[in-house]
């Protein structure tokens, strides 16, 4: 069973306004990813969040984890009509090696 | 700096074949990883590796089998095609801050 789970599963907003986006995830974490991926490419890594961090910031993108509810958000202000995509959210479990994605959020930001 | 290069970039295979996708990564990162996408599932992780001559399963390694003797390159071979992996394969590499990713394979099994 997949470790990420993104919620929801598609949003679309007016350009300018600001998308959140949940990721919940299921055991203990070294750290946590988000990541993009435009409509038939490859990932980008977008922001790397750790298990002792509780906010990081990237340009328009802001990140918050709380390993208590096992639960990270993405936000990003300021919508762009470039900001659509699809945003995944890894996690590096603490029990092995293995970086498990989520389904994904589907973003789309209109005109 | 090429970064992560995965060949072929389309391959449509008849069921029973096999084959061998490419993946080399130029950035001496140690972990490396591949993944199917398949429509409304994410990335499923199938085998991966923190180093040369290391190697282990992910959340669905069936029908697949990779190696790694070399930090540069980590080839997934399917023994024996079938319809089930028709789909999109990603290699990625990573040191410490997160994924590089290849630009993916999209493979067709009739």
């Amino acid at each position: 069973s997949q470790q990420g789970e993104e919620d929801p599963q598609a949003l679309s907003i007016q350009e300018g306004e600001n998308a959140t986006m949940n990721c919940s995830y299921k055991t203990s974490i070294n750290n946590l990813q988000w990541y993009r991926q435009n409509s038939g490419r490859g990932l980008v890594h977008l922001i790397l969040i750790r298990s002792n961090e509780r906010e990081k910031h990237s340009g328009r993108l802001r990140v918050t984890l709380d390993t208590s509810k096992k639960s990270s958000s993405l936000l990003i202000t300021a919508s762009r009509a470039a900001d659509t995509a699809s945003y995944f959210c890894a996690t590096d479990a603490e029990r092995d090696d293995k970086i498990i994605f989520g389904k994904g959020t589907r973003l789309h930001i209109l005109p | 700096n090429a970064g992560v290069t995965q060949t072929p970039k389309f391959q449509v295979l008849k069921t029973g074949q096999s084959m061998t996708l490419q993946c080399a990564q130029d950035m001496n990162h140690e972990y490396m990883s591949w993944y199917r996408q398949d429509p409304g599932m994410g990335l499923r992780l199938i085998h991966y590796s923190v180093g040369a001559g290391i190697t282990d399963q992910g959340e669905v390694p069936n029908g697949y089998n990779v190696s790694r003797s070399t930090t540069e390159d980590f080839p997934l071979r399917l023994l024996s095609a079938a319809p089930s992996q028709t789909s999109v394969y990603f290699c990625a590499s990573s040191y410490l801050d997160g994924y590089t990713f290849g630009s993916g394979t999209r493979l067709t099994v009739v």
